[in-house]
């Protein structure tokens, strides 16, 4: 199973991002996100396509339907700028599978 | 708090072996899935290897047959074995407790290189 995102994505502060992760069907499986700053872990921020972890500010949203997962980062902030990932369990082999991720640019 | 802390990383020539280290807290580790994923320079995130609490295990094909997964629930450790090691596995290895087919937490990491 191969899911896709946009290399990068640009967006100026207050406005909104929308991080997309495709696949064949992909509403049909659960998305995770996870966000990357430099040198740091990856950090889960949403989860079963549009649950939040204690901590994740609300302006992180997640939908999924369709052959696109979308990650909704509302009022952006420059602290925002990382390296995100999703993430899809492949249930046909049992492996997981990451998108190759995107970077946010905060301008 | 969970904490996950990685260890055994280091610099190794091709075709040599590494033994990682994962030492856990803050969670019942026994009844907890557990994986590794890593990250090469500049590139993305890449799953390598799950143990479930029953011992039920699964690689990547990138490295089956050369990594070996494994947990000692009495000293709340995972491990991974890195064998014929190639200068493509160089990156840095995370462990990661899973909360059912997700990734919930993930260690600092630690950095392997390997050199030709």
């Amino acid at each position: 199973y191969v899911v896709t995102q946009p290399p990068s994505v640009s967006v100026a502060p207050g406005k909104t991002a929308s991080i997309a992760c495709g696949g064949n069907n992909i509403g049909s499986r659960a998305v995770h996100w996870y966000q990357q700053k430099s040198g740091r872990a990856p950090l889960l921020v949403i989860y079963l396509d549009s649950d939040r972890p204690s901590g994740i500010p609300e302006r992180f949203s997640g939908s999924n339907s369709g052959n696109t997962a979308t990650l909704t980062i509302s009022s952006v902030e420059a602290g925002d700028e990382a390296d995100y990932y999703c993430l899809v369990w492949d249930r046909d082999s049992d492996h997981w599978v990451f998108g190759g991720g995107t970077k946010l640019t905060v301008l | 708090d969970v904490q996950l802390l990685e260890s055994g990383g280091g610099l190794v020539k091709s075709g040599g072996s590494l033994r990682l280290s994962c030492a856990a807290s803050g969670f019942t580790f026994s009844m907890s899935g557990l994986s590794w994923v890593r990250q090469a320079p500049g590139k993305g995130l890449e799953w390598l290897s799950s143990i479930s609490s029953g011992y039920e295990i699964f690689y990547a094909d990138s490295v089956k047959g050369r990594f070996t997964i494994s947990r000692d629930d009495s000293n709340n450790t995972l491990y991974l074995q890195l064998s014929s090691l190639r200068a493509e596995d160089t990156a840095t290895y995370y462990c990661a407790k899973r909360m059912g087919k997700y990734f919930e937490y993930w260690g600092q990491g630690t950095q392997v290189t390997v050199s030709s």
